[in-house]
């Protein structure tokens, strides 16, 4: 059975750092891309992050982008999200999830996702 | 980027009513939408691919259609446990992800 397990959210003061992980288990996690998507409380989902199985391919959403780091080491099976200049609108829910597209090269869902973790920016 | 938009934002029905739920999308996208289930303090589920694929596992009571911009989410009867939130993702693997707004469906 699929497993992601994120961990490391914590109350942070705006402009600080702060580093996610997710661990995976129940499928050979490195054949498989990445992604972390957010939730603010009371709101709808914002993906922000995608990493390819080998790590050559990222992307990043605006929002995010020369803020957050994603990466995984497939040997351990994880995922990470280091987060910096952290502000009060990155307060949110943040999910791992698994992509993929069923076979089909011109679509990508999210199959499997965490239970996720909460990051809180307030001073 | 694409922008999804769903409507209703919120839907109030009883058990058994059939329940539908539309997402546009601001450019076409093919057949290139999930949706997703989420119920209160839950990590979303896939509910739907390919915008009328089932995955394994999901209630057949669960339908989609559509392409191009307009698409549709169909619950033939609801059940107790189909109160949730629902949220469209536009899924052309060649552009950035969006999900719609959400609808949520609550108990009359």
């Amino acid at each position: 059975e699929v497993h992601l397990v994120e961990s490391g959210g914590d109350l942070v003061q705006p402009g600080g750092s702060l580093g996610l992980s997710c661990a995976a288990s129940g499928f050979n996690f490195s054949i498989y891309s990445m992604n972390w998507i957010r939730q603010a409380p009371g709101k709808g989902l914002e993906w922000i992050s995608y990493i390819s199985s080998s790590s050559k391919t990222i992307y990043y959403a605006d929002s995010v982008k020369g803020r957050f780091t994603i990466s995984r080491d497939n040997a351990k099976n994880s995922l990470y999200l280091q987060m910096s200049s952290l502000r009060v609108e990155d307060t949110a829910v943040y999910y791992c999830a698994r992509g993929g597209g069923f076979g089909d090269y011109g679509a990508y869902y999210f199959d499997y996702w965490g239970q996720g973790t909460l990051v809180t920016v307030s001073s | 980027d694409i922008q999804m938009t769903q409507s209703p934002s919120f839907v109030s029905a009883s058990v058994g009513d059939r329940v539908t739920i539309t997402c546009r999308a601001s450019q076409s996208i093919s057949s290139w939408l999930a949706w997703y289930q989420q119920k209160p303090g839950r990590a979303p589920k896939l509910l739907i691919y390919a915008a009328s694929n089932l995955p394994g596992g999901v209630p057949s009571r669960f339908s989609g259609s559509g392409s191009g911009t307009d698409f549709t989410l169909t619950i033939s009867s609801l059940q107790p446990e189909d109160f949730a939130t629902y949220y469209c993702q536009q899924a052309n693997s060649f552009l950035l992800w969006t999900f719609g707004e959400g609808t949520r469906v609550e108990i009359k």
